[in-house]
């Protein structure tokens, strides 16, 4: 199948910093990359659609400030959260779809923030 | 309701059984249906796609879609204790469109 490569895996960071994870479509070009947040033993919760050359699309109760999107390319997508605090501790993964249909998920970034 | 529904588990069997994991919808918009894999701390991994409804199989994996039912399964044959994840339905209206997940299904194949 198709590989999307996430970085960092593991982060820890101090409370006020902003932390940069990257997602890039390794064999494929993706227009447009999805990305998650998953809780503890929860399924994935959709945060923002990101499009390349776009704004990115936000789901409700999702702050554009706080968690920066940017698709500047087709194989490169970012999610930077700005000013982390303790309660953004997560696991987020980012995905890229075929025009297929079939959408492959990075291997996640789990963000401590301390 | 959720728009997808899965049951959480956990769902135990013993190595070598045959696992059903199942998923009922409610859009019967959805045309493309998804199953994934999910290692604790690892991205979900796509086992199965399918269009539409009927069959589709993958070495000890099955995927049966029934539209009239709005139901999808996988069958896993000969469990192994390293098909122990969770299971995540996943389906779509659209090639490329967002996904609507289950909440997923832990399995635990014991050896």
């Amino acid at each position: 199948g198709a590989v999307v490569s996430q970085h960092p895996s593991r982060v820890i960071c101090k409370s006020g910093t902003s932390v940069k994870i990257e997602c890039r479509s390794l064999d494929f070009q993706a227009t447009t990359m999805f990305w998650y947040r998953q809780f503890p033993k929860q399924s994935l919760m959709l945060m923002a659609t990101s499009n390349e050359g776009s704004k990115a699309t936000y789901e409700q109760g999702v702050e554009k400030d706080k968690f920066l999107i940017n698709h500047a390319s087709l194989t490169l997508s970012t999610l930077t959260v700005t000013s982390a605090h303790p309660e953004d501790s997560s696991f987020y993964i980012c995905s890229a779809s075929l025009n297929t249909g079939e959408l492959f998920f990075g291997e996640g970034s789990r963000l401590t923030v301390l | 309701q959720k728009e997808v529904e899965q049951d959480p588990g956990p769902l135990s069997v013993p190595e070598g059984a045959i696992v059903s994991l199942n998923c009922t919808y409610s859009n019967s918009a959805f045309q493309y249906f998804m199953w994934y894999r999910q290692y604790s701390r690892k991205g979900p991994e796509l086992l199965m796609y399918t269009y539409s409804s009927g069959n589709k199989e993958d070495g000890r994996f099955t995927a049966q879609v029934d539209k009239s039912s709005k139901y999808i399964s996988l069958f896993i044959r000969d469990s192994q204790p390293s098909d122990s994840a969770t299971y995540l339905c996943a389906m779509s209206t659209n090639a490329g469109n967002m996904l609507t997940f289950g909440g997923g299904t832990r399995l635990m194949v014991k050896p």
